[in-house]
């Protein structure tokens, strides 16, 4: 168990739809990422938030968003849901957001009908 | 641009010993990442290099040259459990961690 929780574990949904994934980081990280991981594409950077703000971005869709609480939980937003957004999701986070270890979530599967 | 190179598929003997490359061309480096994945599962740590050298931990042991854009993970004593997916990723700088398609390992009797 690496301390960082996600919500929920399945999600099935429609095209068009959106939907709302949850993260919180291990206890002291304040650093959260989100990734994408389909089957030919392995694990793609999303976006990164570090004490609330944003720090760094990946090849995010204008249709996804995110954003970090004060109480350093984060949610990834993904609307105008397409077939290809099926994935899982992971969530991670670490320590400093610098070229420090992440610890990851166990995942979210988002799957589009 | 930034590219991560490892091989798609691997099989090893249990007991055996088995070496993992990778091969990656980024913009800038501040270290190299190996993370085990079985299916369905979430990533978790395995090594970090970031001088050029070898880095042991019990029976995983990670290599980094910086000059060649190279590194590979070496597992022995193989284990059942040990098949999973092998993922290679580096922190450039500009980006946290790109990764690696990742390399699955079969382990047979």
């Amino acid at each position: 168990d690496s301390g960082v929780t996600q919500t929920p574990k399945h999600l099935i949904t429609a095209t068009g739809q959106r939907v709302t994934l949850r993260c919180s980081p291990r206890s002291g990280d304040l650093s959260v990422y989100w990734y994408q991981q389909s089957l030919d594409q392995g694990l793609q950077f999303l976006i990164q938030y570090y004490n609330g703000e944003e720090r760094a971005k990946g090849n995010i869709l204008e249709r996804f968003s995110a954003q970090q609480f004060p109480d350093l939980h984060s949610e990834l937003n993904l609307s105008s849901l397409e077939l290809g957004d099926s994935a899982l999701y992971f969530c991670a986070s670490s320590v400093a957001g610098l070229a420090d270890e992440q610890y990851f979530g166990p995942g979210t599967r988002l799957t589009v009908t | 641009g930034q590219n991560i190179d490892q091989p798609t598929e691997m099989t090893a003997t249990e007991g055996a010993i088995v070496q993992i490359n990778c091969t990656y061309q980024t913009s800038g480096f501040n270290g190299l990442f190996w993370y085990q994945q079985h299916a369905g599962e979430a990533p978790t740590f395995l090594s970090y290099n970031v001088l050029d050298g070898l880095e042991e931990k019990g029976r995983f042991s990670s290599f980094l040259s910086r000059s060649k854009g190279y590194s590979y993970l070496l597992l022995k004593e193989l284990q059942m459990k040990d098949s999973a997916s092998y993922l290679c990723a580096v922190n450039s700088g500009n980006t946290p961690l790109v990764f690696g398609k990742g390399t699955r390992l079969s382990v047979i009797a």
